[in-house]
């Protein structure tokens, strides 16, 4: 499965859209872009996933560029509780493994 | 929506007892996963299943085992417990034949002594 990088960190005002970034220049035509969040002491949460279109569910927005090698999530009016580590994941249909890399920390203030 | 569910919030047991961490699910899943997670490592993959009485080796097997008589149930053992073996465990199912997301338990934080 290919490798994504994103930051170790953001901040975001409340009540502002959070635009966090991804990049995962080696993905293969087969590979899904996948986030997850996990909030203090939670398992993970699926967020959205996607393969070449945008995608919007009532959590976020996923972008994905044209070439797929980069993508951004949109948490459109980010509250305190939007707080959380998030990971972008690139991951082929029916394999086995999902990869949680280090994830970017996303810091809401009020 | 999919539960799943983990057999304690917070474990504490001794160096050299066995522990069973149990996860359970109530739909229909055939592939279930237990990970460790910790601090600076990130999630790491210990076990996962495709089937009941199947099992599939991860990234750090070592010293763990696993279960899965039913299918709604796959459990972690640990069989003879050890301070390296202080984590937070978390269970995950997957649905979907060709999209496979990951719904997670809400974890079981061991501490062994």
């Amino acid at each position: 499965d290919a490798k994504t990088t994103q930051p170790p960190s953001m901040d975001c005002a409340e009540g502002r859209a959070a635009n966090l970034p991804c990049n995962h220049s080696t993905i293969s035509g087969n590979e899904y872009v996948y986030w997850y969040r996990q909030i203090h002491s939670q398992g993970p949460q699926y967020i959205i996933h996607g393969l070449k279109n945008n995608e919007t569910n009532e959590m976020a927005s996923l972008i994905i560029t044209e070439d797929r090698k980069s993508s951004t999530l949109i948490l459109p009016h980010a509250t305190l509780r939007d707080t959380a580590v998030y990971y972008c994941i690139v991951r082929a249909a029916g394999g086995f493994k999902t990869i949680f890399g280090a994830g970017t920390r996303l810091f809401v203030k009020a | 929506d999919v539960k799943v569910t983990q057999s304690s919030r917070y474990l504490v047991k001794r160096t050299g007892e066995k522990v069973f961490l149990e996860c359970v699910q109530d739909m229909d899943h055939e592939n279930m996963f237990w990970y460790r997670q910790d601090p600076g490592l990130g999630l790491r993959l210990i076990y996962f299943s495709y089937d009941v009485k199947m099992k599939e080796k991860g990234d750090i097997p070592e010293g763990y085992s696993v279960s899965r008589e039913k299918k709604e149930r796959f459990s972690l053992i640990l069989e003879s417990a050890s301070t390296n073996q202080t984590s937070m465990y978390l269970c995950a199912i997957e649905s979907g034949p060709t999209v496979d997301t990951q719904y997670f338990g809400p974890g079981t934080r061991l501490t062994v002594l």
